[in-house]
């Protein structure tokens, strides 16, 4: 069990750019989700995927975020011309979906911090 | 409406003792999962204990232990003989049962400052 592993940790960019984020979940893991923190604030759900599909997103979700799970291992998380408002801590969590149900708790990668100037 | 309220945004304690922060939540789900997490400055959310709304005792791990009033609707976490490693953000978290996302929901945090 190595983890969730994201990538970059940090990122800065310029307001308007595109920016990409890598997560790889625990390998056995089928469910894996995105949240998106600011500080001083708890994490808020951005995505859902169980496998390679995307079942649920947030509202939060605008159309300039993007994210995708390809072939149900690695997933991706991409924000269309940044805004300063984008800045935050984005985390992954990835889960086992198996008969514990609700029991289940979401292991959390260290995230990664976007800083949009 | 909030589902996970934590109503402290800081507390201190002081080395060794004990401390208990707060969390109550809202569902009409009669079945629904409690988690609390820990993060440190580090960033990582570290899972600390689980309370399942049909478990008939609290939970317990280690130095760890919940307190689920579920009449109360309520979850605290209590840390007993505190270290000053402890010192970090809680966040308490709910799963509801009809959600088939099994998303967790979090409140705002309490940052737990302990003394030496």
């Amino acid at each position: 069990d190595t983890g969730v592993s994201q990538n970059p940790r940090h990122k800065i960019t310029k307001r308007g750019q595109n920016v990409t984020f890598r997560c790889d979940p625990i390998s056995e893991h089928n469910r894996l989700y995105w949240y998106r923190q600011t500080l001083g604030q708890g994490p808020e759900f951005l995505t859902y995927f169980q496998n390679e599909a995307q079942l649920e997103k947030s509202r939060l979700l605008s159309d300039r975020f993007s994210a995708e799970r390809p072939k149900g291992s690695f997933s991706t998380l991409e924000i269309q011309r940044t805004e300063q408002g984008d800045s935050a801590m984005y985390l992954c969590a990835s889960s086992l979906a198996d008969w514990t149900g609700v029991r289940s708790p979401l292991h959390f990668g260290n995230g990664t911090r976007l800083t949009v100037t | 409406a909030q589902k996970i309220t934590q109503t402290q945004p800081g507390m201190f304690v002081q080395e060794k003792e004990a401390v208990t922060l707060d969390c109550t939540y809202d569902t009409s789900d009669p079945s629904y999962g409690l988690f609390w997490y820990k993060q440190p400055s580090s960033g990582e959310m570290i899972f600390l204990i689980y309370q399942g709304s049909y478990d008939q005792q609290n939970a317990t791990e280690g130095r760890y232990s919940l307190n689920f009033q579920k009449a109360r609707k309520s979850a605290n976490l209590v840390i007993s003989a505190s270290q000053l490693g402890d010192s970090a953000m809680y966040f308490c978290a709910m799963r509801e049962g009809k959600d088939s996302s099994y998303k967790l929901i979090f409140g705002s945090g309490t940052r737990l400052l302990v003394r030496p």
